[in-house]
């Protein structure tokens, strides 16, 4: 049971353009989640986080909405620039235990 | 640079092996988990330790165990080895000081292929 799910394998965005992925998850107690950046052959770096309280939390470029009523999560990047090219994970968590991870978003991005 | 690492980088082995896999935390961080990241999938919850004991359980197999030792350094066991389990490793570490706040850190990862 996938109970963190990444709908769009891949997206290609113009430079300059916004970035939205999506996530959708089906477990209502999560109550933490996270966007983790990763380049291949390197491990995810984190991202951006929001806690359940809260329906936005911005960083830079980067903004995380949260939708709980539709158990939705997006990032947002805006301007996207040719160093977002990675693939994106979603995740979550609730009581500070184990990340549950989506399947991951490759975002490339068109100079 | 995340501040975990993960040692080997690279290993290669035959089935029917055992390797163990290494990790150190970021300093200051009291809790390891490990992950597994097979082929086109999203990385899957193997197990974690906060301060030398289990805390948290995922989809560990019986061949597979772990330990945290009491400089909080990590070690991933993998026994009797078949092909399925060639993967990239991950390792995590975190404070878990707080409530909603706690991220995770992830190292380079070990990639481990079995012939």
């Amino acid at each position: 049971d996938q109970q963190v799910k990444q709908n769009s394998p891949s997206l290609s965005v113009q430079e300059g353009r916004i970035s939205i992925l999506n996530c959708d998850y089906t477990n209502s107690m999560f109550d933490y989640f996270l966007w983790y950046k990763k380049y291949p052959a390197e491990g995810p770096t984190f991202l951006i986080s929001i806690s359940s309280i809260k329906d936005k939390n911005e960083d830079g470029r980067f903004t995380v909405f949260l939708n709980k009523s539709a158990k939705h999560l997006s990032l947002h990047i805006v301007p996207s620039q040719p160093g977002d090219s990675a693939v994106y994970f979603c995740a979550a968590s609730f009581g500070n235990e184990k990340l549950t991870f989506g399947t991951g978003t490759r975002l490339t991005i068109i100079p | 640079d995340s501040g975990v690492t993960q040692t080997p980088k690279h290993l290669i082995t035959a089935t029917g092996q055992r390797v163990t896999l290494r990790c150190s935390p970021r300093s200051g961080d009291l809790s390891v988990y490990w992950y597994q990241q097979s082929l086109d999938q999203g990385l899957q919850f193997l197990i974690q330790y906060y301060n030398g004991e289990e805390r948290a359980k995922g989809n560990i197999l019986e061949r597979f165990s772990a330990q945290q030792f009491p400089d909080l350094h990590s070690e991933l066991n993998l026994s009797s080895l078949e092909l399925g389990d060639s993967a990239l490793y991950f390792c995590a570490s975190s404070p878990l000081v707080g409530i909603n706040t706690d991220t995770q850190y992830f190292g380079p990862g070990t990639r481990l292929t079995v012939l």
